[in-house]
């Protein structure tokens, strides 16, 4: 089986701050993706990218920049942190648009 | 755009007793579905996926779907209060990447 990591587990930023969570798969899958949710809701796409160097919009792609350096490992930045803004930020990959396997989430929290 | 809702928000059964999770999609186009189940503070993961009309039985689990009903539920016979978590359903279309979750059903199994 395989794993996905996600750094850093916390974080926790300033207002207007540009925050960069990684995710890092040893799947080999080809797709992967970041999802946003909010307070237990539901997920949210924000990027997801179907090989290297590709790039996908979301539905809530704005306010963020995503970047796909390599097979294994997508990272996402928060372009400029929202005061109070609390959210869970989950990576998950697949292979094409096959079952999708998450990580544990980046919880974050802007102060 | 694919729209996929979840009822009831929020279902609570005792030990022992049968919990039944509805989906409806809106693209007669889907063909491809799967339920996740998300406990507290983890990622969501796989639960069963449904491809052909009727039921898919595994184990506890039994997931029906009928497409022309843009209808897809989930059955969990003998819950236990491990299998209380955050419920999502999520549908495909055949020649699309996107994955489209719903908002989730909270199951709380009463010991």
């Amino acid at each position: 089986g395989g794993i996905i990591t996600q750094t850093p587990k916390f974080l926790i930023g300033q207002e207007g701050q540009k925050l960069t969570l990684k995710c890092q798969q040893n799947f080999n899958h080809d797709t992967m993706y970041w999802y946003r949710q909010d307070s237990g809701k539901g997920l949210r796409l924000i990027y997801y990218s179907i090989t290297e160097n590709d790039l996908q919009k979301g539905d809530l792609s704005e306010g963020y920049d995503a970047s796909r350096e390599k097979k294994s490992s997508f990272s996402l930045t928060v372009t400029s942190a929202q005061k109070n803004e609390m959210a869970v930020f989950l990576c998950a990959s697949s292979i094409g648009p096959d079952t999708q396997y998450f990580g544990p989430g980046t919880r974050l929290l802007v102060l | 755009q694919q729209k996929v809702q979840q009822s009831p928000e929020s279902l609570i059964v005792p030990e022992g007793g049968m919990a039944s999770l509805n989906c409806t999609f809106s693209d007669r186009n889907s063909q491809y579905f799967w339920w996740y189940r998300q406990h507290s503070g983890e990622g969501p993961k796989a639960l069963m996926s449904i491809f052909s009309n009727g039921d898919k039985k595994e184990g506890r689990f039994t997931a029906h779907l009928n497409k022309a009903s843009l209808y897809v539920s989930l059955h969990i016979k003998d819950s236990q209060p491990s299998d209380s978590a955050l419920y999502f359903c999520a549908v495909r279309k055949n020649n699309n990447n996107r994955i489209f979750f719903g908002d989730g059903t909270q199951l709380v199994v009463k010991p």
